[in-house]
């Protein structure tokens, strides 16, 4: 199993719409999870932080499930703006060595 | 501003040469990061640093070295050794263990 995966799409979706994006990992022991935003050509952004069961921010929801190991990330009422690369980010790894791990990223695209 | 920078932006090797990559931080974190990305791709972890003078191999070492004498500094060189190594290369920094990174511009380094 890899340590963080995410179903990379594309996500074609209509403005308006609400989108989830799903992330597994496999070390049980990590304590925090990011997920980042990347557009094209450009480095990763931090979108939102979770530290317990969940984070909430204007049309940006995320949520934690420990006990299936894995994190969600919801978006409502879609703009074109939202169109990019969504990266779920696990620091410690497996055996919590301290690295962050990255997932291969989840495409979204926003049709209007 | 607080902030990472990396230079050169853009980065042309022959083949056969050894280049280095800058990455400078003044957020005061103990943690540095080098990621490689490939289109289309997620981040690679290629090495990362918790601390001065202390270093460790990511998932995609072969061929990369790194050096830790500052605090502020992380450089990356990539050797002769390394087959492809046009991508492009993001370096990051955090307070480990379990705070969010945030990332330089990063730099495209294209083989000719």
């Amino acid at each position: 199993r890899k340590e963080v995966e995410q179903d990379p799409g594309p996500f074609n979706v209509p403005e308006g719409a609400t989108v989830a994006f799903n992330c597994t990992y496999s070390n049980s022991a990590s304590q925090s999870f990011f997920w980042y935003r990347q557009d094209c050509r450009k480095e990763p952004k931090l979108l939102m932080s979770v530290y317990s069961s969940g984070n909430e921010d204007g049309r940006f929801t995320a949520q934690l499930n420990r006990a299936s190991q894995y994190i969600s990330l919801l978006i409502r009422d879609s703009k074109l703006s939202d169109s990019a690369t969504y990266l779920c980010v696990v620091p410690g790894g497996s055996g919590n060595t301290g690295k962050l791990i990255f997932g291969q990223g989840t495409t979204l695209q926003v049709k209007p | 501003d607080g902030g990472i920078t990396q230079s050169p932006k853009y980065l042309f090797r022959k083949e056969g040469q050894n280049v280095t990559l800058s990455c400078e931080q003044n957020l005061n974190h103990d943690a540095m990061y080098w990621y490689r990305q490939d289109p289309g791709q997620g981040l690679r972890l290629i090495y990362y640093s918790q601390i001065v003078n202390d270093f460790q191999k990511g998932d995609i070492a072969e061929g990369y070295s790194v050096s830790r004498e500052k605090k502020e500094s992380f450089p990356l060189t990539v050797t002769s050794a390394q087959k492809n190594p046009t991508a492009f290369y993001l370096c990051a920094s955090s307070m480990p263990p379990i705070k969010e990174a945030f990332f330089g511009q990063g730099t495209r380094l294209t083989v000719v």
